[in-house]
């Protein structure tokens, strides 16, 4: 199915831990992005990446690694989790070639608890 | 001092009326302008996007811009339960820049 998926949907994990959020679009869409979303900060932007093998922080990207080596694919890494990364994550890409100044499409989100 | 400001709500309004929300923004820059909708446990969605000043119509969703005064908002006519959503301001500043989000304003229709 064409579209943006995120995996998985919810995920416990306990503090230390490496985890990865996935992340596939079958657009080929050349922005892809990574936010989070908090109470009271809305969506905030971790990282994002203007196409295969480039990438950028956004706001918040301590903590956390990407990697998109394929254009499709844009996973996200918490490298040693903690509990202020607990958070729902969106994954999102912007179409048309390489302009950023358009619609933006989000996955279903992440929901990650970290104990 | 936040990049875009919404408040937070919840603004709520009897079914049939108009809800108004609003955005302000700081970058003077800034270029394009969405409206998402996010309903409770789910990802947003576009529903407007705008990118020169004056008003948009989209059905039963007016967007408006004015760029002096540094603010977006929306209009939404007739208002129905299933608008109940939280809505989010997002502004693009250009070049290599993010998509700078708002916080949201939660709405809530009253039947």
């Amino acid at each position: 199915d064409a579209g943006i998926t995120q995996s998985p949907r919810y995920k416990i994990t306990e503090t230390g831990r490496q985890v990865t959020l996935m992340c596939h679009q079958t657009w080929s869409h050349s922005y892809m992005f990574w936010y989070r979303q908090d109470l009271g900060h809305g969506l905030r932007l971790i990282y994002y990446s203007a196409a295969a093998d480039i990438t950028d922080k956004g706001e918040v990207p301590d903590g956390y690694v990407v990697s998109r080596s394929k254009t499709e694919n844009f996973p996200l890494t918490l490298e040693s989790a903690t509990r202020s990364q607990t958070s729902v994550y969106f994954c999102a890409s912007t179409g048309q070639g390489s302009n950023m100044n358009t619609e933006a499409f989000f996955g279903q989100g992440t929901r990650l608890t970290v104990v | 001092q936040k990049e875009v400001e919404q408040n937070s709500g919840p603004l709520s309004v009897p079914e049939g009326a108009i809800a108004s929300l609003n955005c302000t923004y700081s970058d003077r820059g800034s270029q394009s302008f969405f409206w998402y909708r996010q309903y409770s446990g789910k990802s947003p969605e576009l529903i407007m996007s705008i990118y020169s000043n004056g008003d948009k119509e989209d059905g039963r969703f007016t967007a408006q811009l004015n760029k002096a005064s540094q603010y977006v908002s929306l209009l939404i006519r007739d208002s129905q339960p299933s608008d109940s959503a939280t809505y989010l301001c997002a502004v693009y500043s250009g070049g290599y820049q993010k998509v700078t989000f708002g916080t949201g304003t939660k709405l809530q229709v009253i039947p």
